[in-house]
């Protein structure tokens, strides 16, 4: 089925350990987001990316590191995982086009210890 | 930059009862705005969007939005809430290709 998957939905890791959020769409969409979702902040961009290999910064992107050599994958690492780091991650996608709808996918819940 | 505040963290309604979520934008220029919702262990799906074509905006499920430029609002309404109705609701700006959310606004629909 068409649409946008994340993997894995859950993650419980430890402080320290290296841990890659994976998030796949199959629409062919220019612009893909990483968002962390948190109690009292909404949803914060993490990174986002308006082309393969071209990635940008959001509001909060420290401790991440993203890639996107296919238009299809936007992987989201987190080099050395820290508490402060859990959270809901959501991967989003929208076309080119400036109104264009972000759709979302189901989110990764990651806890880390 | 542009953003948005939802007023008020937590709404409870009775069923059949109006449903009025509050979201002021801060915008030097004409903004683009949408409502998104979420439902529990979902992510985020399109509400509605107001692209200044109508200042009164409908989307799906029976809500809509007004914008009203002079109180710098874009509130959600809904003239009569369902159990359904029960969900987490964000108010965002659109800044270039980015979407700006404000901290949402938590719907209870009591019986």
């Amino acid at each position: 089925d068409a649409g946008i998957t994340q993997s894995p939905r859950y993650k419980i890791t430890e402080t320290g350990r290296q841990v890659t959020l994976m998030c796949h769409q199959t629409w062919s969409h220019s612009y893909m987001f990483w968002y962390r979702q948190d109690l009292g902040h909404g949803l914060r961009l993490i990174y986002y990316s308006a082309a393969a290999d071209i990635t940008d910064k959001g509001e909060v992107p420290d401790g991440y590191v993203v890639s996107r050599s296919k238009t299809e994958n936007f992987p989201l690492t987190l080099e050395s995982a820290t508490r402060s780091q859990t959270s809901v991650y959501f991967c989003a996608s929208k076309t080119g086009d400036g109104n264009g709808e972000l759709f979302f996918g189901e989110g990764s819940r990651l806890t880390v210890l | 930059a542009q953003s948005v505040t939802q007023l008020g963290s937590h709404v409870s309604v009775s069923e059949g009862a109006l449903v009025l979520l509050r979201c002021n934008y801060s915008s030097s220029v004409p903004p683009y705005l949408f409502w998104y919702v979420q439902y529990p262990n979902q992510g985020l799906q399109l509400l509605l969007k107001y692209t200044s074509a109508a200042t009164l905006v409908k989307g799906i499920n029976g809500f809509e939005a007004e914008f009203k430029k002079s109180e710098t609002s874009f509130h959600l309404t809904k003239p009569s809430a369902h159990m359904s109705d029960a969900a987490e609701y964000f108010c965002a700006v659109r800044t270039g290709w980015k979407l700006s959310f404000g901290a949402g606004t938590t719907v209870t629909v009591r019986a």
